[in-house]
């Protein structure tokens, strides 16, 4: 079973924080993303990648940055939290593009 | 652009119901499309696919066919159990736009199975 896992299941962090959520998946998969839940808005992607050191950005980056220096390893980073980016946020895999992702369990974030 | 619309929950049934949960799509050529379930406090898991027009998914019970002329992917269950109480997303894959790579979403109806 490909087993993708984030580092928390809940985080706590104050505003200005500058703050790493970290993803790994163990089956090889070139292509990671990031997504945030929120309640009637779904998963929107903030990043993905489809290689080592190569990334994109998606439908709402901004106040985010990722890194890739493994090709197993996917981080997020909130520069400077804020308390809009109080969320849930989900991190998946993919063999291929464009073909079903692998999801972890999710990191709930929260920022006061 | 791409887009998928569910219906809105919650949905709330007895045990042993039938379940339907619409899902419509826009897209450009002609993408893939999945349903994913999310049970409390987990990440999200793949519940069944369909590639092309006319294939039906099914896993667990539930069942979903890729509907082209009617750009829907609508989810059943015959007899749904209490079980079932989780968050359904309808999503999709667009071939067209190789560049982006990742699913687009719908805002996901939550289910709510009484005994």
């Amino acid at each position: 079973d490909v087993k993708v896992t984030q580092s928390s299941r809940y985080l706590v962090k104050r505003t200005g924080e500058k703050v790493f959520l970290e993803c790994v998946q163990d089956m090889d998969h070139e292509n990671m993303f990031w997504y945030r839940q929120d309640p009637g808005l779904g998963l929107r992607l903030i990043y993905f990648s489809y290689d080592v050191k190569m990334k994109e950005k998606g439908d709402i980056p901004e106040g985010y940055s990722v890194s890739r220096e493994k090709k197993e390893r996917f981080s997020l980073i909130l520069e400077s939290a804020s308390t809009n980016q109080t969320s849930m946020y989900l991190c998946a895999s993919s063999p291929l593009p464009n073909t079903e992702a692998f999801f972890g369990q999710g990191t709930r974030l929260t920022v006061v | 652009g791409n887009s998928v619309t569910q219906m809105e929950g919650p949905v709330t049934l007895s045990e042993e119901a039938f379940l339907t949960i619409n899902c419509t799509y826009t897209a450009t050529g002609y993408p893939s499309l999945f349903w994913y379930v999310q049970y409390p406090g987990e990440g999200l898991q793949l519940l069944l696919k369909a590639t092309k027009a006319d294939d039906k998914g099914s896993n667990k019970g539930f069942e979903a066919t890729y509907r082209k002329e009617t750009t829907s992917f609508h989810l059943e269950k015959g007899s749904v159990q209490v079980s079932d109480s989780a968050v359904y997303f309808c999503a999709l894959s667009d071939h067209v736009d190789t560049g982006r790579r990742a699913l687009t979403f719908g805002s996901g109806t939550r289910l709510q199975v009484q005994p």
